[in-house]
């Protein structure tokens, strides 16, 4: 089944500066590949997805790159800002999985003002 | 759009009891709906998928005589955690698809204390 890794599981950076968190999947066949934000006791939030047959996707300051070869896909903040501070998960869908999700291990990021 | 609502957001109650937590999708109509469990500081676990109309889909090692999951129509789910013990403890979180694509929304999670 897929697996996916998440890294770093902690990042601190400087309010201003970017933050790049990694993850890499294990099922070639996955297509769908979601990232969220949760805040502390609040749920998920969608902040940009990105699909197989797509190599980089922005949105303001997030964007997503994909490289399906190496089976690794990227989440890039740039010009951070305290309130990016949260847990940041990948996630993939494989193909035929019923939708459902495959969670990395989240990374926590800290935004210092 | 694709709002989903959690309720109640906390809950409190004696070992031995039940608890039910709805999940609602409030502006669209939800085709599957997902429930998940966290830990403090781990990632979300999958515990079971629910088709408006039909059984719900469990994880393996999660008890579905534990965690009854209902899904009377297509904008509400319900979970009751029946005869709840300390373990049982944790914040649980449902989520959503719309049926037009694959995309999750979650709602706000709902965390149980079992005393």
């Amino acid at each position: 089944g897929e697996n996916v890794e998440q890294h770093p599981s902690t990042l601190s950076v400087q309010e201003g500066d970017s933050a790049v968190i990694k993850c890499t999947y294990s099922d070639s066949a996955s297509n769908y590949f979601p990232w969220y934000k949760q805040e502390l006791g609040k749920g998920p939030q969608l902040i940009i997805d990105i699909r197989s047959n797509v190599g980089e996707k922005k949105d303001q300051r997030i964007a997503v790159t994909l490289n399906k070869t190496a089976k690794h896909f990227s989440l890039h903040i740039t010009e951070t800002q305290p309130e990016d501070s949260a847990v940041y998960f990948c996630a993939a869908i494989p193909m035929d999985s019923s939708y459902k999700l495959i969670f990395g291990s989240g990374t926590r990021l800290l935004v210092r003002p | 759009g694709a709002v989903v609502s959690q309720h109640p957001s906390r809950v409190i109650c004696k070992s031995g009891t039940s608890v039910k937590i709805e999940c609602r999708s409030l502006d669209f109509q939800a085709t599957t709906m997902f429930w998940y469990r966290q830990f403090p500081k781990q990632s979300l676990m999958l515990m079971a998928t629910s088709n408006e109309g039909s059984k719900a889909t469990y994880e393996q090692g999660v008890e579905k005589d534990k965690f009854l999951i209902n899904h009377a129509s297509l904008t509400l789910s319900t979970l009751t955690v029946t005869s709840a013990h300390p373990e049982d403890s944790s914040f649980y979180i449902c989520s959503a698809i719309t049926g037009v694509g694959e995309t999750q929304y979650f709602g706000p999670g709902t965390r149980l204390l079992v005393l």
